[in-house]
């Protein structure tokens, strides 16, 4: 069974920080990864997909990497944004199925 | 940017009663999913949809609830008789193609009293 644990839980950091992200998974055999935003009571935006196959992917301030291998992914926010205060999910999958999603990590960032 | 509808955002339902959630996916996707998070808890699968019929289920989704997609745009979530503990915020979902980015509704909010 596919356990994805985020550490974090939570995380505040000043205005202006680059930060890291960081999800692990028990069951390599994933398709891709996905990483989410959920702000308070809302629904989950889609930030970045990365493919098994692919080392990362970049949006704008945002990078994330995956390690199948080692199952890791990390998400790095540059220059942090109060508007960038949300919770942050990770998600694995394997084609068609079910995508499994992390604990999450909340994050605050101070003005 | 194309979005799944999810309606309503917000439904109050007695205990016992029955709920229709509704979902509206984009247009072009062939995958549909329901989850659902209970308040302070992770997202947690409930049903994947392909082809008109259900491609795979959680221990969550028992005979109490079923899916449909009556139409060529719509997709519904039922649950039968509702519980107390089914009160969360359920999440529609659909994706074009099994390995494509997954895309959310903004979630409709169950109270059951």
């Amino acid at each position: 069974k596919q356990e994805v644990t985020q550490i974090p839980a939570a995380l505040s950091v000043p205005e202006g920080e680059n930060l890291v992200l960081n999800c692990s998974f028990t069951d390599s055999a994933i398709y891709n990864l996905q990483w989410f935003r959920q702000d308070p009571g809302k629904g989950l935006t889609s930030l970045l997909l990365i493919q098994s196959s692919q080392r990362e992917q970049t949006s704008g301030r945002l990078n994330a990497s995956l390690d199948k291998s080692s199952g890791r992914s990390t998400l790095y926010i540059a220059a942090s944004q109060p508007g960038d205060s949300a919770t942050y999910l990770c998600a694995v999958g394997r084609g068609y199925q079910k995508v499994t999603f992390g604990t999450g990590t909340k994050l605050q960032v101070i003005p | 940017e194309p979005e799944v509808t999810q309606t309503p955002s917000h439904q109050v339902t007695q205990m016992g009663q029955e709920v229709i959630l509704r979902c509206v996916p984009i247009s072009n996707h062939l995958y549909f999913y329901w989850y659902r998070q209970i308040l302070g808890q992770k997202v947690e699968f409930l049903v994947s949809f392909y082809n008109n019929e259900i491609s795979e289920k959680s221990e969550i989704f028992d005979d109490q609830f079923s899916v449909e997609r009556p139409d060529g745009s719509n997709f519904t979530l039922k649950i039968r008789s509702t519980k107390l503990e089914d009160s969360a915020m359920y999440f529609c979902a659909s994706r074009v193609w099994p390995n494509e980015k997954l895309f959310f509704g903004s979630g409709t909010q169950l109270s059951v009293l």
